[in-house]
């Protein structure tokens, strides 16, 4: 069965710093992985979705990347705002549809 | 882009009743839904698949007979809790995957369960 681990569990940053945000899968046989941010009580707002057979995708400050042999995956995220502060998680869809979670990053960038 | 909804957003329900939770593909049709729960400060676990006019799959460990999955139509998946507990008082989140045209997986809101 496929786990999806994220690293660091929380994250706190002073507004402006670039991050990067950790996500390692178990199985390579996957179809896509996909970035989601969350903020408290509400649903998923998809960020990024790299298909198997690409290497990264790149949406204004948000960069993210895959390394499939590996089971690895980053978000980067450039110049932090406060607005940037909420869960990040990532999700990898296996060939059979299913999306495993992440346990997602907190993260929280200080004004 | 793709828009899936649920009804209600939020409910609040006794112990012992029943409460259902609707997810709508609303311009596109999805032949496969899938319902996920998420508890706080946690990630979102799949409970069952459901394929449009046949029985869901569920994931092991979750009731069927507690967690009734009906998709009757192209568009429309519900998740029915039956004489549901405080300890099910969660997150659901329903997915639409679009069989049609782009294949991909599109995410409802969510729907916040709280039963007393």
């Amino acid at each position: 069965k496929q786990e999806v681990t994220q690293i660091p569990a929380a994250l706190s940053v002073p507004e402006g710093e670039n991050l990067v945000l950790n996500c390692s899968f178990t199985d390579s046989a996957i179809y896509n992985l996909q970035w989601f941010r969350q903020d408290p009580g509400k649903g998923l707002t998809s960020l990024l979705l790299i298909q198997s057979s690409q290497r990264e995708q790149t949406s204004g400050r948000l960069n993210a990347s895959l390394d499939k042999s590996s089971g690895r995956s980053t978000l980067y995220i450039a110049a932090s705002q406060p607005g940037d502060s909420a869960t990040y998680l990532c999700a990898v869809r296996s060939t059979g549809n299913q999306f495993y979670f992440g346990t997602g990053t907190s993260l929280t960038v200080i004004p | 882009g793709a828009v899936v909804s649920q009804h209600p957003s939020w409910v609040i329900c006794k112990s012992g009743t029943s409460v259902k939770i609707e997810c709508r593909s609303l311009d596109f049709q999805a032949t496969t839904m899938f319902w996920y729960r998420q508890f706080p400060k946690q990630s979102l676990m799949l409970m069952a698949t459901s394929n449009e006019g046949s029985k869901a799959t569920y994931e092991q460990g979750v009731e069927k007979d507690k967690f009734l999955i009906n998709h009757a139509s192209l568009t429309l998946s519900t998740l029915t809790v039956t004489s549901a507990h405080p300890e099910d008082s969660s997150f659901y989140i329903c997915s639409a995957r679009d069989g049609q045209s782009t294949y991909e997986q599109y995410f409802g809101p969510g729907t916040r369960l709280t039963v007393t």
